[in-house]
């Protein structure tokens, strides 16, 4: 079975300031790992995700997710955070083996608090 | 631009009052989700299609169903809603690539009252 762990429920910075936003997971073959950004009363906005290839994974926003196999973990950073980062953050993984076919797998959510 | 669009963003009804959600995509996606999602807590998944082959996760009450006419819409009907049912309720949708993205829908707010 899939799953994953996002161990911090709020997450604070002040702007300007780099954050990361962890996550770990376990799955039984290769993961497909995933981040959503979600802000108050919206859906899920996809970010980034890692399939295969460079463990460092750009994508939207200024943000970046490096893979790291060895931890099992799949961490959301960005150099400089903005008031507007302010949001819902999920970590979300499929596994590549067995039945779970397109079926994703979140973590519980962490909430980032950027301060001005 | 091709998305997910929810109708209506938000839905006030009544405790025991039949609605229906809807949800319509222009990706062209074989495959669509529903998902309930409670308080900031992670979405949980209630039902999804390949194409029109329907599958129901175990735990999804037997008050919630769903209908997919076609490709692009699909319907989340609650039958006698409850007050826990209250949630914001967001659709996805991907192709059958399991390393493909899925995209989410803006969500629909229900409120039970």
């Amino acid at each position: 079975a899939q799953s994953v762990a996002q161990p911090e429920d709020q997450v604070n910075v002040a702007e300007g300031n780099p954050l990361t936003v962890k996550c770990t997971y376990s799955v039984s073959g290769n993961p497909y790992l995933f981040w959503y950004v979600q802000y108050p009363n919206r859906g899920l906005q996809f970010l980034l995700k890692y399939i295969t290839g460079d463990n460092l994974v750009k994508g939207s926003y200024g943000f970046e997710a490096e893979f790291n196999k060895s931890q099992t973990s799949f961490h959301l950073k960005k150099p400089s955070a903005l008031v507007s980062d302010s949001a819902l953050y999920f970590c979300a993984v499929r596994d590549t083996w067995g039945n779970a076919g397109n079926m994703l797998t979140f973590g519980g959510g962490t909430r980032l608090m950027v301060k001005p | 631009d091709a998305m997910v669009i929810q109708n209506p963003r938000y839905q006030v009804t009544q405790f025991g009052k039949p609605v229906t959600l809807s949800c319509s995509q222009t990706l062209n996606h074989n495959v669509m989700y529903w998902y309930q999602q409670k308080s900031s807590q992670a979405p949980k998944l209630l039902f999804h299609y390949y194409d029109k082959d329907f599958n129901n996760e175990a735990d999804t009450p037997d008050n919630f169903q769903s209908r997919r006419p076609n490709t692009s819409f699909c319907f989340l009907d609650i039958r006698s809603p409850g007050l826990g049912d209250a949630a914001m309720y967001l659709c996805a949708t991907s192709t059958l690539d399991t390393a493909d993205t899925q995209y989410f829908g803006p969500g629909t707010r229900l409120t039970v009252l």
